[in-house]
Order: structure tokens, then sequence, then C-alpha cells
């Protein structure tokens, strides 16, 4: 079945240390996206890529890091410097933009701080 | 920000009876989506309505859009214990290359 796949669906980080999130699809989609969901709110976006080796920043970009090397793989990182990364991270991807076509999202990945 | 808004945050209802809720946006849109999140884990997309669109059905949901008021509803009819989920709202703008989500609302569906 196409989808979305995000791993680990835990993780836990120490001080100082990076960690990376893992997103996969096989939807053939062009643009894939990262969120961030803090307890009872929205999402907010993190990156997005539009296309193979671009991606932008979004409203949160700030101490996190993202490659688009392949179409099918958009990698999180998630740096020392983001001071409060306990959150709900949401991977998604869609079709072309303005194509009329909604975001397939992943299960997500729950960040806390050891 | 551009992110929309919804509400009622919270809305708890008894089995059977009819849900609504709504979003209010800031931006001019191509389309608006609708997506139901079950509590840890992803967005499901429900349904999506082009701006030259007024209403659409699918199965036991009615969404609405007035771009004039530059707002939605989604309305679930003879609701079920399975419905209770958070709802949100998300904007596909006609400029920019990212989509907006709402603050989301949380339903309640009591047996």
């Amino acid at each position: 079945d196409g989808g979305i796949t995000q791993s680990p669906k835990y993780l836990f980080r120490k001080e100082g240390q990076n960690v990376t999130l893992s997103c996969e699809q096989n939807l053939n989609h062009d643009a894939m996206y990262w969120y961030r969901q803090d307890p009872g709110q929205g999402l907010r976006l993190i990156y997005y890529s539009q296309i193979v080796n671009d991606f932008q920043k979004g409203d949160i970009a700030e101490g996190y890091s993202v490659s688009r090397e392949k179409k099918e793989s958009f990698p999180l990182t998630v740096t020392s410097a983001q001071k409060n990364p306990t959150a709900f991270y949401l991977c998604a991807s869609s079709g072309q933009r303005l194509s009329n076509q909604p975001q397939h999202f992943g299960d997500g990945t729950r960040l806390s701080i050891l | 920000s551009q992110q929309g808004e919804e509400d009622p945050q919270a809305l708890s209802i008894q089995e059977g009876e009819n849900a609504t809720m709504n979003c209010s946006y800031k931006t001019s849109i191509n389309n608006l989506q609708w997506y139901r999140q079950n509590s840890g884990r992803g967005l499901v997309h429900l349904i999506l309505i082009r701006s030259n669109e007024r209403e659409k059905h699918s199965g036991r949901l009615r969404v609405t859009l007035d771009t004039s008021k530059k707002s939605s509803s989604l309305l679930i009819t003879a609701s079920r214990a399975a419905d209770t989920a958070s709802y949100f709202c998300a904007t596909d703008p006609l400029t920019g290359n990212q989509f907006y989500f709402g603050t989301g609302t949380s339903l309640t569906v009591i047996p």
C-alpha cells in the first residue's frame, strides 16, 4: 500500500545531542513537509521541500535541519540548538502545488528529552 | 500569522447528535481541506473543497465554504463514538508554497 512511514515512533534526546527523524513516502509525491505539534495545538511548519535537492524554511525552522537527496525521503534533524524539542513531529507529502491535492501524513514521532 | 482559527475549541455531544465546527482564515485560497486526528496519530484527510465550490458532501460529512467571509464549516451528522477526535481545517493559499492549519476542534461523542 502507498503511504508515508515515519520512524521511530518514540525518540529520546540527551542534552547536547542531535537526533534524526526519518520520513519515507512511496506515493511519488513531489512535495514533503515537516510539522511540529505541541499538546492541544495546531500544526506549525518547520521545513518543506517542493522538489529534490531544494527545501525552504517554514515558520519555526530554527534549531532544525533537513535534506532532500531523494524524492522518497525527507529526514529531519533536531539539533542541540533546539532548546525545547519535546513535541509530536509529523511528516506529510502532497502532489504539486495548486493541484488540489490534499496532504498525506505519517503517524508521527514523539520526541522527548531525557 | 496566517494560521486559521477554529471554533469551538472543544465540543462534547451525545451519540446520534450532529456536530458543527467552524474555520476562519485570512488569505485568498485555492482550496480548503478538513482533516481528522485521533489521539497520538497522524492526520487523515476527510474532504477538500475548492474555492469555486460552496458545498460538498461525503457520507455523513457536509462542508460549506464562504469565500466572501473567509470561513468554512464542517458538519458531522448522526455522530458516533468513533467520531471522537480532533478536527483541523487547512488552507491552500493562492500564493506561497505552504498549507496553513487551524488550531483544531476537539470533538467528544458520548455513547
